[in-house]
């Protein structure tokens, strides 16, 4: 069975830098093809792809948040990091991690075929 | 970045319906088009991929049709644990976007 969990701070301060952390189970990250997104829902608005990186350590970024996002991972943890520089109260939002399998790497289109419950991030001060 | 347009945005039925959400890009995508269904406090869960073919396990209820600009998934009858919202995502282009979703209620 696989499972994502999305940990880190519930409240950040203005211009904090956000860490989050994906913790998978079930799934390797050195497995050929698989990929971990990170994704975010503000109140009120659509879903926001993030980030995305791959087992070969492939990464893409969200044009508009490109400068602010930094995707990393630790295979020997089975874990995907995700930092976010100069927070603002806009990003306040439901965080969420979801893994692509190889499946989606290798025959297109991409998808997320398992997600984590997602974090409530709050940015206030 | 291509806009994903989805309708309704929120829709009432009852248990057994036949009911359709609609998404529309803003530009040609082929295929790239993704289905997912969210409840509340739950891990989303993905139903369709290639707006058409049926996750594993994902019951034969849900249904995904289109090509290039318009998608509609159909859930055929309508049964208690399908009262949630619906969100359609496109990956034609390296920066997914989602639609804003259509929540289902009783």
């Amino acid at each position: 069975q696989i499972t994502l969990k999305e940990s880190g701070p519930t409240l950040v301060k203005p211009t904090q830098t956000l860490t989050l952390t994906c913790t998978l189970s079930g799934l390797s990250l050195t497995t050929s093809g698989v990929g971990v997104v990170w994704i975010r829902q503000s109140p009120g608005k659509a879903l926001e792809w993030l980030a995305l990186i791959y087992w070969n350590d492939n990464k893409r970024y969200n044009p508009s948040l490109k400068s602010r996002l930094t995707i990393t991972k630790d295979a020997s943890r089975n874990q995907v990091v995700l930092t976010m520089t100069n927070m603002d109260p806009v990003d306040t939002a439901t965080y969420y991690c979801a893994q692509s399998s190889p499946g989606s790497y290798y025959e297109p289109p991409w998808r997320a075929d398992y997600w984590g419950q997602g974090t409530l991030v709050t940015v206030s001060s | 970045d291509i806009q994903m347009t989805q309708s309704p945005s929120s829709l009432s039925a009852s248990v057994g319906d036949r009911v359709t959400i609609t998404c529309r890009a803003s530009q040609g995508i082929d295929t790239y088009l993704n289905w997912y269904q969210h409840k509340p406090g739950k891990a989303p869960k993905l139903l369709i991929f290639a707006a058409s073919s049926l996750q594993s396990g994902v019951p034969s209820r849900f249904i995904g049709s289109g090509s290039g600009t318009d998608f509609t998934l159909t859930i055929s009858s309508l049964q208690p644990e399908d009262f949630a919202s619906y969100f359609c995502q496109q990956s034609y282009t390296n920066t997914f976007t989602f639609g804003q979703g259509t929540k289902l209620e009783l």
